[in-house]
């Protein structure tokens, strides 16, 4: 089946850093989703992007759909400690399925 | 809060057993999906129910089932459980199909003994 390929798998950073993440497929997408996921909780929607060259803020975060509708990615500026967590990517294929990254565990060094 | 409720949050059982997991969704949303996810691991799609009726089926085992009542609630049914099958298992809903964003519950964190 169609993969996601989420990178970095995990990050260890410094409070006050930039985070960058991305995720990348051989086929085309038409929905990008990111979500974060606390420990023990489910997974929370961050941001939602539905066409190709979008670019979607939500305070500290910004996410961009790749022009070529096979990339995504998700920017943290200045993290904070309520930053950590796994970040996963979705993407809604051309047949409807949601296709799901294995997810970006942001870690902040203390 | 997503508006989705799980219940029970936490569920410890032996091999053999039989359990089931409940959901019910936000206000409105008509279809429900079932992820599991074992430790450290990304979201395994289950299966997806739209309006009571069978959607789209993942990587769901013969041993599990699920349904979606008239009332939109839908339950998870496990048996014959295996030490494998510990695991978080959360349900979504969303409005319509995947075209609109999932929400997700908190979980039902379940584990065989």
């Amino acid at each position: 089946g169609q993969q996601l390929n989420q990178s970095p798998q995990s990050m260890f950073i410094q409070e006050g850093e930039d985070v960058s993440m991305n995720c990348t497929s051989s086929s085309i997408f038409n929905t990008w989703l990111w979500y974060k996921q606390d420990p023990g909780e489910g997974p929370v929607l961050l941001i939602a992007l539905y066409k190709a060259g979008e670019l979607t803020s939500n305070g500290r975060l910004t996410a961009q759909f790749g022009i070529t509708r096979k990339d995504s990615f998700l920017n943290i500026s200045a993290s904070i400690p309520s930053d950590v967590g796994i970040y996963f990517c979705a993407g809604l294929d051309s047949n409807y399925q949601l296709i799901w990254g294995a997810g970006t565990k942001l870690i902040i060094k203390p | 809060d997503s508006g989705v409720t799980q219940t029970p949050k936490h569920l410890i059982t032996a091999t053999g057993q039989r359990v089931t997991l409940r959901c019910s969704p936000r206000s409105g949303d008509l279809s429900v999906y079932w992820y599991q996810q074992s430790l450290d691991q990304g979201l395994q799609f289950l299966i997806q129910y739209y309006n009571g009726e069978e959607r789209a089926k993942g990587n769901i085992l013969e041993r599990f089932s699920a349904q979606q009542f008239p009332d939109l609630h839908s339950e998870l049914n496990l048996s014959s459980l295996e030490l494998g099958d510990s695991a978080l298992y959360f349900c979504a809903s969303s409005p319509e199909g995947v075209s609109s964003p999932l929400h997700f519950g908190n979980g039902t964190r379940l584990t065989v003994t």
